[in-house]
């Protein structure tokens, strides 16, 4: 079964700290991958996508196929980063997008 | 924002009773999607239609309907046979009806109690 795992619930870190959000999925083949936002009080929205090989609010996200992960990193995270981020590998033999869990960040003062 | 509005913002039913949430969009985009939010579980797909008169079973299509009559418009029925109604739902919408893989994007969010 294709399956997403986003394995923190809630990650916590001081502003100016690095930050990783995971993502490992269980795909057969190359999926497309995504990472969407939802800030408090707006509506969910694109983030990145890994083919766009773009950094998005100093946000990046590495496909690594070997590990079959797709992690998202900032460097020094801002209180303004304060969101629910969740993975979403597109299922090309599925036609669809499978959305993780999510993972709530909190960046604190 | 604008480009895709979902109505209302909260709905309260009785259990037993079916109700119709309602996703529009003026982005003229082919493929509209249904997902349910549940906390801890992410989105999961309950119907989706790529076009007009067409539309598919999602990963949790039980208990629910959907039309898709005209473009711009994708309604939701959860009817009775739904067993756990609660949740909040979301609405999206994406330009290319051949390829999920296009960006996605999303109503405010409906959010249905059962009483």
């Amino acid at each position: 079964a294709q399956r997403v795992t986003q394995p923190e619930k809630l990650l916590s870190v001081f502003k100016g700290a690095p930050v990783e959000l995971k993502c490992n999925y269980s795909y057969s083949g190359s999926p497309e991958l995504f990472w969407y936002v939802q800030y408090s009080r707006q509506r969910l929205q694109l983030l990145l996508r890994h083919i766009s090989r773009e950094s998005i609010k100093g946000f990046t996200a590495d496909l690594n196929k070997g590990e079959t992960s797709f992690h998202l990193k900032k460097p020094f995270a801002q209180e303004e980063d304060s969101a629910m981020y969740y993975c979403a590998p597109f299922s090309g033999g599925y036609n669809k997008l499978i959305f993780g869990a999510g993972t709530r960040l909190a960046v604190h003062p | 924002d604008g480009g895709i509005t979902q109505s209302p913002k909260y709905l309260f039913r009785k259990e037993g009773q079916n109700v119709t949430l309602s996703c529009e969009q003026n982005l003229n985009h082919d493929a509209m999607y249904w997902y349910r939010q549940d906390p801890g579980q992410g989105l999961r797909l309950i119907y989706y239609s790529q076009i007009v008169n067409d539309f598919q079973k999602g990963d949790i299509a039980e208990g629910y309907s959907v039309s898709r009559e005209k473009k711009e418009s994708f309604p939701l029925t959860v009817t009775s046979a739904q067993k756990n109604p609660t949740a909040f739902y979301l609405c999206a919408s994406s330009i290319d009806p051949g390829s999920g893989a296009d960006t996605q994007y999303f109503g405010p969010g409906t959010r249905l109690t059962v009483l």
